[in-house]
């Protein structure tokens, strides 16, 4: 079944530490994007990219980076410059821009 | 940029009662989207309407699309225990979605 895979589930920070997080999809779609969501509340996005190579600030990119080397693979990583990376993280994808998004089921992060 | 705000904030409903959600949004849309997030998953897709239409339906979900008011509600009909989940729209500008900050809706068995 086509879909997307987020990993780990759970991760756990040491200060000081950058930590990445997982992000592939087999739906072949173009864009793919990072959102960070605090307890109660909706979602807020990181980064996006539409095409292998690019991608472009969200929201709140600061203390965060982002590759998109491969069409399948968006990984994320939450650098020690980010004070309160305790959230859990969404990645999504979409065939193209402004169409529907597949979600992971997400990384829970916590600080050690 | 700038997040919707959905209403209510909670719902609580008994099984076979309908439940209408409400979201209002700030830009000019090209679409507005309906998601639903059980609790610790991520988002699953429920409906899109573009910006030119006024209702959608699907199964027993009905949109609905003000754009003069820069409003839509989610109705469900019938509802269900396995409805229990938070509910967020997102209005769709450009190359990204803006999610709301969700409606949590429980039905109560």
């Amino acid at each position: 079944d086509g879909g997307i895979t987020q990993s780990p589930k759970y991760l756990f920070r040491k200060e000081g530490q950058n930590v990445t997080l997982s992000c592939e999809q087999n739906l072949n779609h173009d864009a793919m994007y990072w959102y960070r969501q605090d307890p109660g509340q909706g979602l807020r996005l990181i980064y996006y990219s539409q095409i292998v190579n690019d991608f472009q600030k969200g929201d709140i990119a600061e203390g965060y980076s982002v590759s998109r080397e491969k069409k399948e693979s968006f990984p994320l990583t939450v650098t020690s410059a980010q004070k309160n990376p305790t959230a859990f993280y969404l990645c999504a994808s979409s065939i193209e821009k402004s169409q529907p998004q597949h979600f992971g089921d997400g990384t829970r992060l916590s600080i050690l | 940029s700038q997040q919707g705000e959905e209403d209510p904030q909670a719902l609580s409903i008994q099984e076979g009662e309908n439940a209408t959600m409400n979201c209002s949004y700030k830009t000019s849309i090209n679409n507005l989207q309906w998601y639903r997030q059980n609790s610790g998953r991520g988002l699953v897709h429920l409906i899109l309407i573009r910006s030119n239409e006024r209702e959608k339906h699907s199964g027993r979900l009905r949109v609905t699309l003000d754009t003069s008011k820069k409003s839509s509600s989610l109705l469900i009909t019938a509802s269900r225990a396995a409805d229990t989940a938070s509910y967020f729209c997102a209005e769709t500008s450009g190359s990204r979605l803006t999610f709301g900050e969700g409606t949590q809706l429980t039905v109560n068995p």
